[in-house]
C-alpha cells in the first residue's frame, strides 16, 4: 500500500499570499497518477488536479501542481477567500487508492 | 450534467447490515468504473471499494474485505454497496465517485456524489 503523507497539517495564511502544500508518497506513484482535491465543510471533495499537474475543468489558473515519483506539490499562487478549505492528495495508480491525511488551509 | 446521488444511509446497530445505492445520470454508466470512498465525520478520506466498467474486476480496502460487496446494475445506472457485520468504525459519509475515462481503470475520479451518512451505534 502506498502511504501518502501531507504537510503541513495546517497552514495559516492571508488572502493574497502564496500557499505551498506537500504530498510525499512511501513509494513511487506510477505515471504520476496523483490527484488533488479541495473539500469545504458539508461538501463532497472537488477535483483540482490530476496526473499531478493537469488542472481539472473550471479550476482557476492560480492553482498549479507539480512533482513526480514520490514528491508532489500543490501551489495556490494568490489565495482568494474561497480557497480556505481542506486539501487532499490521492494516488489512483495502485489499489488501494490511498489518500493523504489532508492539509487544512486557514485564514490568518 | 453528470450526477451521482447516494442513498440508503442511516442509523444501524453494530453487527447489522445496510445496502447503499448510487444512482447515476448524465453519462453512459456502463462505460465507467465506479468507486466508493468514505469519510468519518471530521476526519479524512478512505477509499473503500471499486468496480470496473465491465463488472469483472472488483477491489476492496483491507478494512472492509469480506464484509462489504460492491455491485452494479447497468440497466438501472446504479451502483451498490452491501455492508455486513457493521461496526462503529464504519460510521462515515459514503461517497460514490466515477473514473474520468470510459473503459479505463487508471484515470482519476472526476465526479463525486454528495454522500450518504452511515451511523453504526447501539
Amino acid at each position: 500500500e502506498i502511504v501518502l503523507t501531507q504537510s503541513p497539517g495546517a497552514l495559516f495564511l492571508s488572502p493574497g499570499e502564496r500557499a505551498t502544500l506537500s504530498c510525499r508518497a512511501s513509494q513511487s506513484v506510477s505515471s504520476s497518477y496523483l490527484a488533488w482535491y479541495q473539500q469545504k465543510p458539508g461538501q463532497a471533495p472537488r477535483l483540482l488536479m490530476y496526473v499531478a499537474s493537469i488542472r481539472a475543468t473550471g479550476i482557476p489558473d492560480r492553482f498549479s501542481g507539480s512533482g513526480s515519483g514520490t514528491d508532489f506539490t500543490l501551489t495556490i499562487s494568490r489565495l482568494e477567500p474561497e480557497d480556505f478549505a481542506v486539501y487532499y492528495c490521492q494516488q489512483y495508480s495502485d489499489s488501494p487508492y490511498t489518500f493523504g491525511q489532508g492539509t487544512k488551509l486557514e485564514i490568518k | 450534467e453528470v450526477q451521482l446521488v447516494e442513498s440508503g444511509g442511516g442509523l444501524v446497530q453494530p453487527g447489522r447490515s445496510l445496502r447503499l445505492s448510487c444512482a447515476a445520470s448524465g453519462f453512459t454508466f456502463g462505460d465507467y468504473s465506479i468507486h466508493w470512498v468514505r469519510q468519518p465525520p471530521g476526519k479524512g478520506l478512505e477509499w473503500v471499494s471499486g468496480i470496473s466498467w465491465h463488472g469483472l474486476r472488483v477491489a476492496y480496502a483491507d478494512s472492509v474485505k469480506g464484509r462489504f460487496t460492491i455491485s452494479r446494475d447497468d440497466a438501472k445506472s446504479s451502483l451498490y454497496l452491501q455492508m455486513n457485520s457493521l461496526g462503529p468504525e464504519d460510521t462515515a459519509f459514503y461517497y460514490c465517485a466515477k473514473r474520468a475515462v470510459a473503459g479505463d481503470d487508471t484515470s482519476h475520479f472526476d465526479h463525486w456524489g454528495r454522500g450518504t451518512l452511515v451511523t453504526v451505534s447501539s
